[in-house]
């Protein structure tokens, strides 16, 4: 079983639709992180979070520490949203290193 | 600020050839990583380095090598080149609180 799980590896949904992507894991962590990987292949972070909620624009990510447990939820998705959004977690003996889920492939439709 | 750059984006190697990856960052920070990305994986770390000078083994170490001789740069070796190498590596720095920053990908095919 991976450390990082993330479901569901793909998720095709219409513009304007409220998505979730959810990461589950098993170890203690430090801090879990969401990235978007842009269909040209660039990655960027989206969000680090250790507890409770975060927001930025549309993107809204929160984690549950106890149930080892986050979602990343999209509001009012665009085309543009499409992208593989990934969690990593960085547990709490692994110092600055993350460890990956395999990612979530979300294509909106326009 | 140009953030995380990498050299080559592409390359061709036959197997057995070498070549080295160059990951250059100009934020400053302390910390540096390869990773490679193959279909249906996450990304998985091949090494990496806490600081200028200092190297240590990822999860997938075997068949490379690496170096941290300036805080910037941190190069990615394969002596000889396998099939199984080929893949997308990405270099990325962080620095506390370990939010870490990608550059743009190498895309490498070992034939």
């Amino acid at each position: 079983k991976n450390e990082v799980e993330q479901s569901p590896q793909n998720l095709t949904a219409q513009e304007g639709e409220f998505i979730t992507i959810n990461c589950s894991y098993s170890v203690g962590i430090s801090a879990l992180h969401w990235l978007q990987q842009h269909p040209g292949g660039g990655i960027v972070s989206l969000f680090m979070l250790s507890s409770g909620k975060k927001k930025h624009g549309r993107l809204i990510a929160t984690i549950n520490i106890q149930e080892k447990h986050s979602s990343l939820h999209i509001t009012a998705s665009h085309p543009r949203d499409s992208a593989v959004y990934i969690c990593a977690v960085r547990s709490k003996t692994s110092g600055s290193r993350l460890t990956f889920g395999e990612g979530t492939q979300l294509t909106v439709n326009p | 600020n140009a953030g995380v750059t990498q050299t080559p984006k592409f390359r061709v190697l036959k197997t057995g050839q070498s070549m080295t990856l160059l990951c250059a960052q100009d934020m400053n920070h302390e910390y540096m990583y390869w990773y490679r990305q193959d279909p249906g994986m996450g990304l998985r770390l091949i090494h990496y380095s806490v600081g200028e000078g200092t190297t240590a083994k990822g999860e997938v170490p075997d068949g490379y090598n690496v170096s941290r001789l300036k805080k910037q740069n941190f190069l990615l070796g394969l002596e000889s080149a396998a099939p199984s190498q080929t893949s997308v590596y990405f270099c990325a720095s962080a620095d506390y609180p370990y939010e870490q920053y990608f550059g743009p990908g190498t895309r490498l095919t070992v034939t």
